[in-house]
């Protein structure tokens, strides 16, 4: 059963970069879509962008401009950055796989990372 | 952008029916995903494809999809279904993915 492990910091400064990786266990990164979505305190979920196992990417338009995702097959894991973060990207961070044959759902999510960006 | 809406709270007793609407421009032609939240936790899949349910999901759960709403219905409501409930869609035009806003579920 895969299972996804999130790691990176919980505090950010205003105007740094967030980083988090995702780890996945138990399966391949390869052959998938990955996901990273975040839900700020309080509020809905918001989709942030994803990476197909080959290295291509979409991102919300809201986020383009600041965000990247990569990935590392060796490493089976992949990873997000935010630039320039404000108060406003405040929110715990999950990281998502994409279905097997169904790519439009996310299953399974990663356990969450609250990240707090602090003036 | 795809606007997916969901009334805020829904609250049903014990043992009866509980029915959260997402409304959207043509939903129908969607495939419609359904995620429970419980506090502190991420979200799980409930129902996929608009009625269909993932291993270990009681049938209690079901869902329906026709028009411009989407349904999740969870028959004979337990304490433990106490949830936040979010739908989702993938944009195949634009290639991006939506939520609804998110309904709590309330056991009464």
């Amino acid at each position: 059963q895969v299972q996804l492990q999130q790691s990176g910091p919980g505090l950010v400064k205003a105007s740094e970069t967030l980083s988090l990786t995702c780890s996945v266990s138990g399966g391949s990164i390869s052959g998938h879509y990955w996901s990273w979505i975040r839900q700020p305190p309080g509020k809905g979920l918001e989709w942030i962008g994803y990476i197909f196992y080959s290295g291509t990417t979409n991102y919300n338009p809201s986020l383009k401009s600041r965000v990247s995702i990569s990935i590392d097959a060796s490493k089976n894991q992949f990873s997000l950055k935010l630039t320039s973060v404000t108060a406003a990207d405040t929110a715990v961070y999950y990281c998502a796989r994409h279905g097997d044959s169904i790519v439009s759902l996310f299953d399974p999510w990663g356990q969450g990372t609250l990240v707090t960006v602090s003036s | 952008s795809y606007v997916l809406t969901q009334p805020p709270s829904v609250s049903v007793a014990p043992g009866k029916t509980a029915r959260i609407t997402c409304g959207g421009n043509n939903i129908g032609s969607k495939s419609v995903h359904w995620y429970q939240q419980r506090p502190g936790q991420a979200p799980v899949l409930v129902i996929y494809d608009d009625t269909d349910r993932p291993s270990g999901i009681p049938e209690r759960f079901s869902g329906s999809n026709s028009g411009n709403a989407a349904t999740l219905t969870i028959s004979r409501v337990e304490a433990g279904d106490e949830a936040d409930y979010f739908c989702q869609v993938w944009d195949n035009t634009s290639d991006h993915w939506f939520f609804g806003g998110g309904t709590k579920l309330t056991v009464l």
